[in-house]
Parts: structure tokens; C-alpha cells; sequence
């Protein structure tokens, strides 16, 4: 129940490119679901986030759209360039929890 | 703004070695955690410290133990390295574990190699 399942483990997108991130979830009292960034050589930092009381979040070229009867999320990257390729992690973090779960991440590739 | 830093950068180890991994933060921060990195697994949490006093395992515990020496700092320590735990180790913090819409800060990782 505690699980974040992240697909596809790995995406090359040409640049202009949409790539799209999926996650799934299963417990219901998440209330928090941030998705991290992370560059060769770096540590992961936050991205965008949503919560589940709206379906849509947009900032610059990066949305998140949330299904909720779905348990699903998913991070679309509008106009990609070869910047953005780095690891894609999704994560859920519920109020009153220690922990925030990740998802196992996903390697984006934009070819120039 | 040093954020959350940490140290060694790089260490090979032998197995049944034994090692410290320190890492401080400067963001006044209660909470701080440690994850390890290994491909396909995505971020596994170790060990957290909810705030300055306490501690508490993680998915992963075995093998490690941690310190939360002061608010600022919180150690983690490989007592007989095994080749199992040649990872890529991350320190982070945020402000408050339990708080919604908690942000996680991470350091720049330490990569290890137990041999």
C-alpha cells in the first residue's frame, strides 16, 4: 500500500517532444504528490507538485495531471529540450506520515 | 547557501570495513533523512530523524546505524561494509516530516564502493 509505481523506466524523446511520466498509487490517505528532478552528479530537487484536490498544474513547460478515482499521476514535459534529460522521480507524502515514497524513477533522454 | 552537505564525496571501502558518512544542514531544519540510490530502485529510505532527539528506520535499515549529533547534523554509519551496500547515499532535510506539502532538500550524494 505504500508503494509508487513509476513507468516507463527509461524514455528518449526527440527535442519538441512531449515525453510523459506515469505513476500509480494505492493509498488513498496520500495528500501530497511532488515530482523530483535529478542531474547526473546532483541530488533530486523538487520539480512541481500537486494535490489531489485539483486535477492540473501547470509551471513553464511542466504539467501534472492527476486522476484521482484513478489513483494515477503523470508529468508531461512540453517542448522538451536536451536540458531537461535527467532522472524523473514521482513521490507521495501523506499529512501527518514521516515518510515521502518514491517511485523507482524514470531516465529521460532529449535528442537534439 | 550551502544547503545540506555532505561527505566523503567518494569512498571505496573493503568489505567488513566500517565508515561514517556526515552530513549537515543549514536551513534550520527539523527533519533529516537518508536514502541510498541504486539503479531501478529509486530513492529507499534508510533512516529518517523526525526532528533533533529521535530517530527511526526507514525501508532499509540493516546494516546502518545513524546519529543526530545537533539539529544541523545527522551521521549515518556502515559498521561491516558488504558489497550490498555499494550505493549512492543522499542526506536530505526538510522543515518538517510531518507537514503537508513537505519538501525534501537533498545533498549532492555520496558515491560508495565496498570491494
Amino acid at each position: 500500500q505504500q508503494q509508487v509505481k513509476q513507468s516507463p523506466q527509461s524514455l528518449i524523446v526527440q527535442k519538441g517532444g512531449i515525453p510523459i511520466i506515469n505513476c500509480a498509487y494505492e493509498n488513498t490517505a496520500f495528500d501530497y504528490f511532488p515530482w523530483y528532478q535529478q542531474f547526473p552528479g546532483k541530488g533530486p530537487a523538487l520539480l512541481i507538485a500537486i494535490r489531489p484536490d485539483v486535477s492540473e498544474k501547470k509551471e513553464g513547460r511542466f504539467t501534472i495531471s492527476f486522476n484521482k478515482s484513478a489513483k494515477q499521476f503523470s508529468l508531461h514535459i512540453m517542448d522538451s529540450q536536451p536540458g531537461d534529460s535527467a532522472t524523473y522521480f514521482c513521490a507521495a507524502h501523506n499529512t501527518g506520515g514521516f515518510k515521502t515514497i518514491f517511485g523507482a524513477g524514470t531516465r529521460l533522454f532529449v535528442k537534439a | 547557501n550551502a544547503g545540506v552537505t555532505q561527505t566523503p564525496k567518494f569512498q571505496v571501502l573493503k568489505t567488513g570495513q566500517s565508515m561514517t558518512l556526515q552530513c549537515a544542514q543549514d536551513m534550520n531544519h527539523n527533519s533529516m533523512y537518508w536514502y541510498r540510490q541504486d539503479p531501478g530502485m529509486g530513492l529507499r529510505l534508510i533512516y529518517y530523524s523526525a526532528s533533533e532527539g529521535t530517530t527511526d528506520k526507514g525501508e532499509v535499515p540493516n546494516g546502518y546505524n545513524v546519529s543526530r549529533l545537533n539539529k544541523r547534523e545527522f551521521s549515518l554509519r556502515l559498521e561491516s561494509a558488504a558489497p550490498s551496500q555499494t550505493s549512492v547515499y543522499f542526506c536530505a532535510s526538510s522543515e518538517a516530516a510531518r507537514v503537508s506539502g513537505n519538501t525534501i532538500y537533498f545533498g549532492e550524494g555520496s558515491w560508495l564502493t565496498v570491494v
